[in-house]
């Protein structure tokens, strides 16, 4: 997984509760990607972060989720108030400086009861 | 805005065949990369490939080969002589500079029996 460590690997939550996934890619990167997986489906982007600014979020739901990139620490995605259809995986990516190619974290798979 | 897709849902093959699955995108840039990734059923992406858009030498390594045509906006990708271990989900992506994300094809379940 290229030095991205993502936790927790499963997370379930009900209806109406929060999810915060975090993301800690290794020390010196500060290129972070944020992807969903639905059932059966291919990756989507939600957003790009470089440390402390947010890049491109055009992926993101408008409400309820929300993405952070503080200068210490992991990257975290937290979705308010979740629901059925948030249920996915959440997959954090890094990219190399000078390079394209990303590489992902392991995922965490989210549940909504 | 960017499109990639994978018309190949399911591919079954039996172990020792050769398979190809296909990859057509969509892009108005100049510049852009494709790249292939493998999902296997415990779920984390792996990096397979990366291909420029000004480099259009197919490339093989090992049972693995990349034919990328810029003519028909194609970048199919090969595996001979199947393994079981092989079997897993592949996906077809997309990057351009201007874009910040990878475009991301629907994925082709590769199913290799014994």
């Amino acid at each position: 997984n290229a030095g991205v460590m993502q936790n927790p690997r499963h997370l379930v939550r009900r209806r109406g509760q929060e999810a915060r996934l975090r993301c800690s890619p290794m020390k010196g990167h500060s290129h972070v990607y944020w992807y969903r997986q639905l059932p059966e489906e291919g990756l989507k982007f939600m957003v790009y972060l470089q440390k402390e600014n947010i890049i491109d979020e055009s992926g993101m739901p408008k409400e309820r989720f929300s993405a952070e990139f503080p200068k210490e620490g992991p990257s975290i995605l937290r979705i308010q108030q979740v629901v059925r259809g948030d249920s996915a995986a959440y997959f954090c990516a890094l990219r190399l400086a000078n390079y394209n190619e990303q590489f992902f974290g392991p995922g965490t798979r989210l549940t909504v009861l | 805005a960017q499109k990639v897709t994978q018309a190949q849902t399911e591919i079954s093959v039996v172990e020792k065949e050769d398979v190809t699955l296909d990859c057509v995108y969509e892009t108005r840039d100049t510049t852009y990369y494709l790249f292939w990734y493998k999902q296997p059923p415990s779920g984390e992406l792996v990096f397979l490939i990366r291909r420029n858009s000004f480099d259009e030498q197919n490339e093989i390594s090992g049972r693995y080969s990349w034919n990328f045509q810029k003519s028909t906006s194609s970048f199919n990708f090969t595996i001979t002589a199947s393994q079981v271990v092989d079997s897993a989900v592949y996906f077809c992506a997309l990057y351009n500079n201007a874009g910040n994300m990878l475009t991301f094809g629907g994925g082709t379940r590769l199913m290799v029996k014994p």
